[in-house]
């Protein structure tokens, strides 16, 4: 089993649609989560954090279920400029493959 | 611009010859990172360091990868008698590591290694 896994993707969704990734995590002593974002040919870059108790910023949720194991993410009213490959870490070193979003007009 | 910076950002090399990559961190971060991408996949964690001290190396680095930070700033990483399976993206991130342990990285853009 990989240390982390996320949805296979792709996902195609409207403009304005609500759309969620999940992500599972293998070692119950994870300590750190994130979602990065990547557009095509570029490097990875932040996009938010994951704290226990969940947090928001803007459009974006992240939530984490340790009992699961898992941690996910919701874009709500999704842009044109939301399509990219969303990448969850773990523990700082450990990325997923990434779930490509194309958000279609 | 003050980011992270590779060096070079192409590089074209036939089947085994080595080669040797180059990463300049965000100059007050303390921790390097190295990662190969390849088509489909997520980043690969290859090895790290804090300072000048490589603390992990992923079992998956052969003994032909080569990591180095002399000085606690700049790094190489270099892959000797390289494989065609080596062709990939070569990322390198920097971050400060304090004590909260979420620790943003922030990546370099690349450097992308074809082995002809």
């Amino acid at each position: 089993r990989k240390e982390v896994e996320q949805d296979p993707g792709p996902f195609n969704v409207p403009e304005g649609a609500t759309v969620a990734f999940n992500c599972t995590y293998s070692n119950s002593a994870s300590q750190s989560f994130f979602w990065y974002r990547q557009d095509c040919r570029k490097e990875p870059k932040l996009l938010m954090s994951v704290y226990s108790s969940g947090n928001e910023d803007g459009r974006f949720t992240a939530q984490l279920n340790r009992a699961s194991q898992y941690i996910s993410l919701l874009i709500r009213d999704s842009k044109l400029s939301d399509s990219a490959t969303y990448l969850c870490v773990v523990n700082g070193k450990r990325f997923g493959a990434g779930t490509r979003l194309t958000v279609k007009p | 611009d003050t980011g992270v910076s590779q060096d070079p950002r192409h590089k074209i090399t036939k089947r085994g010859q080595n080669v040797t990559f180059r990463c300049d961190p965000i100059s007050e971060h303390n921790r390097l990172y190295w990662y190969r991408q390849t088509l489909g996949q997520g980043p690969e964690f290859l090895t790290y360091f804090q300072n000048e001290a490589q603390l992990e190396k992923s079992r998956l680095l052969s003994d032909r990868f080569s990591a180095e930070r002399p000085k606690g700033s700049f790094s190489t990483l270099e892959i000797q008698r390289t494989e065609q399976g080596d062709s990939a993206m070569y990322l390198c991130a920097s971050s400060l590591a304090t004590g909260t342990g979420l620790v943003e990285q922030f990546f370099g853009p690349g450097t992308r290694l074809t082995v002809l």
